[in-house]
C-alpha cells in the first residue's frame, strides 16, 4: 500500500516562528504536493514538485517555501508563521507518467498559529 | 478564482436514499475529473473518476454523470449508507504538457451525512 506520512498530526506555533512540515512517501513517486484545507474553500495547492530539487508555485504560495532534497521527502516551510496560516495542511504524492495521476494523501497536519 | 464550483456544501440523506453532489467547471482544457472521499482524521482518497469523452461511469453504488456541453458533472451515491458519511470533493485535472505534475483543482467540498 502507498503510504504518505506527515511528521505531525497537530502543531501549535506562535506568530513569527519558523515552521517546518515534513512529508515522506514510500512509493517512489516523482510528484509531491502541499495543500491547505480550509472549510468552504476545499483544498488549495501551495507548492508542488515533480522531481528532486524542482519546485513550482501553486495557487497560494505566498508566505510559504518548500524543499525537496530527496525523492521521498518534501518539506513545507513557513518562514514567519502568521495567524492566517492556521489550517489543515495535506501532503500528497503521485506518479508523473500515469494518465490519471491519482494523488495519494497523507493524514494531514493541523497547524494552529497563536 | 474558483475554477470548479461544488454544491451543496452539506447534505443529509436517509439510509437507503440517493445522494447527489454537483460540480461545474469553467476551463474547457480540463481533461480528467476525479472525485475524492475524505473521512474525518484522514486525507482524501480517490473514489471514482471520469474522462470527458464518457457521459457516465459506474462503480458499485457510485456513479459519475458528465455533461460536457454544460460543463457539469455530478456524483450519485445509490442506496446511501451511514458508512458513506464523509466529505466529498470533486476535482479537475489540467493537462500540462510541459512535463510537470498534473495539478488537481478541487471543488470546495460537500459534507455528506447519512442518517441510520
Amino acid at each position: 500500500d502507498v503510504k504518505v506520512t506527515q511528521s505531525s498530526r497537530y502543531l501549535v506555533k506562535r506568530t513569527g516562528e519558523k515552521v517546518f512540515l515534513e512529508c515522506v512517501q514510500d512509493m517512489d513517486h516523482e510528484n509531491m504536493f502541499w495543500y491547505r484545507q480550509d472549510p468552504g474553500l476545499g483544498l488549495r495547492l501551495i507548492y508542488f514538485s515533480y522531481d528532486v530539487k524542482m519546485k513550482e508555485k501553486g495557487d497560494i504560495p505566498e508566505g510559504y517555501s518548500v524543499s525537496r532534497e530527496k525523492k521521498e521527502r518534501f518539506s513545507l516551510i513557513l518562514e514567519s508563521a502568521s495567524t492566517n496560516q492556521t489550517s489543515m495542511y495535506l501532503c500528497a504524492s503521485s506518479f508523473r507518467q500515469k494518465l490519471s495521476n491519482e494523488q495519494f494523501f497523507g493524514p494531514g497536519t493541523r497547524l494552529t498559529v497563536l | 478564482q474558483q475554477q470548479v464550483k461544488q454544491s451543496p456544501q452539506s447534505l443529509i440523506v436517509q439510509k437507503g436514499g440517493i445522494s447527489i453532489i454537483n460540480c461545474a467547471y469553467e476551463n474547457t482544457a480540463f481533461d480528467y475529473f476525479p472525485w475524492y472521499q475524505q473521512f474525518p482524521g484522514k486525507g482524501p482518497a480517490l473514489l471514482i473518476a471520469i474522462r470527458p469523452d464518457v457521459s457516465e461511469k459506474k462503480e458499485g453504488r457510485f456513479t459519475i454523470s458528465f455533461n460536457k456541453s454544460a460543463k457539469q458533472f455530478s456524483l450519485h451515491i445509490m442506496d446511501s449508507q451511514p458508512g458513506d458519511s464523509a466529505t466529498y470533493f470533486c476535482a479537475a485535472i489540467l493537462d500540462i504538457s510541459s512535463g510537470s505534475a498534473r495539478q488537481l483543482t478541487f471543488g470546495s467540498g460537500t459534507q455528506l451525512t447519512v442518517l441510520p
